[in-house]
């Protein structure tokens, strides 16, 4: 069976520190990955989407970016990190969108301080 | 743009009653994807339910249905002989059909608590 993985569960982080989330899906070959940010009060928002390596789409303009280096790998990084890039972070995968359905991590609580 | 709203920020149920979350979305599209998502204290994002807009009949998943209103933008849910474990956070989605993949448009959540 799929599964997805996605780490650290909790971090916190000063301001203008650099930053690496890393997302693992296992079970599958060439998933769609997705990047979603929840601030607080708010539902998902999407940051980045992948359907394939090094194949990068970003929704939102931002202090973030995304790589995929691995076909079941997303990584999800800053240079350095502002304030405002606190929340929760998750990752998710699909075999092809809206057909098959996303499926989400347990998320990342990033706290910028 | 498309927006999904949610109406009711927090609402509570007495176990084994039944419950209606509301949920209205607007887009100019005639072709989308509709989902209720729960995320329980964990944090994790669960598909409930989900319903494609060129279907008039209303999605069911054992005690979970939807009131799919295509014509009022209205996609309600309901839950049936409420659990303990149903207390979480709604969340109500949209996802155009020739969007961007996966960009699901979410609404800000309704909070359930179901009491014993």
């Amino acid at each position: 069976s799929q599964t997805i993985h996605q780490w650290p569960a909790t971090l916190v982080q000063p301001v203008g520190s650099p930053l690496s989330l890393e997302c693992t899906v296992e079970g599958t070959s060439n998933p769609n990955l997705y990047w979603y940010r929840q601030a607080a009060g708010r539902g998902l928002q999407l940051l980045f989407y992948s359907v394939g390596i090094g194949q990068i789409s970003s929704e939102v303009p931002q202090n973030l970016s995304a790589s995929r280096p691995q076909d079941r790998q997303f990584i999800l990084s800053s240079k350095k990190l502002l304030l405002s890039d606190s929340g929760f972070y998750l990752c998710a995968w699909s075999s092809g969108g809206w057909v098959y359905g996303y499926t989400f991590g347990s998320g990342t609580r990033l706290t910028v301080v | 743009a498309q927006t999904v709203t949610q109406s009711q920020p927090e609402m509570s149920v007495q176990e084994a009653e039944t419950v209606t979350l509301s949920c209205t979305y607007d887009t100019s599209e005639n072709n989308y994807y509709l989902f209720w998502y729960k995320q329980p204290p964990s944090r994790q994002m669960i598909l409930v339910i989900r319903q494609e807009a060129y279907k008039q009949q209303n999605a069911t998943e054992n005690r979970f249905s939807v009131n799919f209103q295509k014509a009022a933008k209205s996609f309600s849910l309901k839950i049936s002989d409420s659990q303990l474990g149903d207390t979480a956070m709604y969340f109500c989605a949209f996802e155009g059909y020739g969007g961007s993949q996966g960009n699901l448009i979410f609404g800000k959540g309704t909070k359930l608590s179901v009491k014993p």
